[in-house]
């Protein structure tokens, strides 16, 4: 069975500077994607970023990245300039069929944004 | 508002009750999926449908559970003689037809269970 591993249940940053979160996951395809979802505070689920295991490059939306390091199956996510509006849940999915079929979530990891 | 919502936000039940909860996805979103979340975990799937077939469904989802699709637009989520144990968040998501390998899971804001 598929899994996803979020070690990190608590992370903290100064507003404005970086933070990683990271998250690995364990699967037999070679072609999927992963997704970062931003669950904030008593706000419905988002999707932050998504990156293609096909791809070399890492995907990129404004202040959000990821490093994706598909031999060792490590997938972070970096914020950039950190904002108050960043502080959330946030989780690592993976799609544990071929087709987007019933996402496999990490157990999340809950930002705080230090003003 | 063309987002996926969900109906009730909050639902209070006392043990054994029946509780139905509706979604409603995104416009010609064929594909919808049913998520529970319990505090502090990260959502577990429970069922999927592409349009009003249900594909599959998580050993989560024991017989007291039934879900719903009946047109391939909205979809309802059934628990009866509802347990202390069903409290939780219950998720509503849905994608489009797939055109490339993967398509992303919109999400709804959630229907928040209380069995007392």
């Amino acid at each position: 069975a598929q899994t996803v591993t979020q070690s990190q249940p608590e992370m903290s940053v100064q507003e404005a500077e970086t933070v990683t979160l990271s998250c690995t996951y364990d699967t037999s395809e070679s072609d999927y994607y992963l997704f970062w979802y931003k669950q904030p505070p008593s706000r419905q689920m988002i999707l932050v970023i998504r990156q293609e295991a096909y791809k070399q490059q890492n995907a990129t939306e404004n202040r959000f990245s990821v490093n994706f390091q598909k031999a060792a199956k490590s997938f972070s996510l970096k914020i950039s300039d950190s904002q108050l509006g960043d502080a959330a849940m946030y989780f690592c999915a993976y799609p544990s069929n071929f087709g987007n079929e019933k996402l496999t979530f990490g157990t999340g990891t809950r930002l705080t944004i230090i003003p | 508002d063309t987002g996926v919502s969900q109906d009730p936000r909050h639902k209070i039940t006392k043990r054994g009750q029946n509780v139905t909860f509706r979604c409603d996805p995104i416009s010609e979103h064929n594909r919808l999926y049913w998520y529970r979340q319990t505090l502090g975990q990260g959502p577990e799937f429970l069922t999927y449908f592409q349009n009003e077939a249900q594909l599959e469904k998580s050993r989560l989802l024991s017989d007291r559970f039934s879900a719903e699709r009946p047109k391939g637009s909205f979809s309802t989520l059934e628990i009866q003689r509802t347990e202390q144990g069903d409290s939780a968040m219950y998720l509503c998501a849905s994608s489009p037809r797939p055109t490339s390998l993967s398509e992303t899971q919109y999400f709804g804001p959630g229907t928040r269970l209380l069995v007392l």
